[in-house]
């Protein structure tokens, strides 16, 4: 069936280092894609989105962008902070009624 | 506005009893879901109900059900409680009318079963 596939990790990196975070995806026809983030303890929070191919989604120094012919939405920030220190989904929709998420990322950043 | 809201926060039950969860969502939802979330399996879709009409529903045991009131509230209900329901249970609330609707999560209600 439709899946989401991330990098597992964990990733640990030093502060103000460049963060990438692969991510593909299975589907039939056009999915719109997301990132969430999960801090400890918390549910998940919208990161970013992009509803169709070559949307580009960004939000707090985060991008991601929507490429169909690699069925892909990598995310990716050129300087991570502690704070970003988080579990990260990637998702695609399910015709608007729910979502598929990745197994999720958990990035560490150390100071 | 108020956002999403689950209660209880936590839960502790014995193997073999009930446990009802509840979500609030955000005023104006009409698409309330349900996710399990566990170390091992990660997030995993339970039901999505949308104007009290179960919409669409994951792979999960008939002991996992649930229901969606008029005012949008929703409640799932797990029976005949298993040690491997312990688990985190988020439910999110959309407006529910296109793919591109944005879903908030609440907070989750931990369930431990001992």
């Amino acid at each position: 069936g439709d899946s989401v596939t991330q990098m597992e990790g964990p990733v640990t990196l030093s502060e103000e280092a460049f963060l990438t975070i692969n991510c593909t995806y299975t589907a039939t026809g056009y999915p719109s894609l997301f990132w969430y983030v999960q801090y400890p303890g918390e549910g998940l929070q919208l990161l970013l989105k992009a509803t169709k191919a070559d949307d580009k989604g960004s939000n707090k120094g985060f991008e991601a962008t929507y490429r169909k012919e690699t069925t892909s939405f990598h995310l990716e920030k050129g300087s991570v902070q502690v704070s970003d220190s988080a579990v990260y989904f990637c998702a695609r929709d399910n015709y608007g009624q729910n979502f598929v998420f990745g197994p999720g990322t958990r990035l560490s950043v150390l100071p | 506005k108020a956002g999403v809201t689950q209660t209880p926060r936590y839960l502790i039950k014995t193997r073999g009893q009930q446990v009802t969860l509840s979500c609030s969502p955000i005023s104006g939802h009409r698409s309330v879901s349900w996710y399990q979330q566990t170390p091992g399996q990660g997030l995993q879709f339970l039901f999505e109900y949308f104007s009290e009409t179960q919409r669409n529903k994951g792979n999960f045991p008939g002991r996992f059900s649930g229901r969606q009131f008029s005012n949008s509230r929703s409640e799932m209900n797990v029976s005949t409680l298993e040690l491997g329901d312990s688990a985190l249970y988020l439910c999110a609330s959309s407006l529910g009318d296109s793919r591109e609707a944005e879903a908030f999560f609440g907070q989750g209600t931990r369930l431990t079963v001992v």
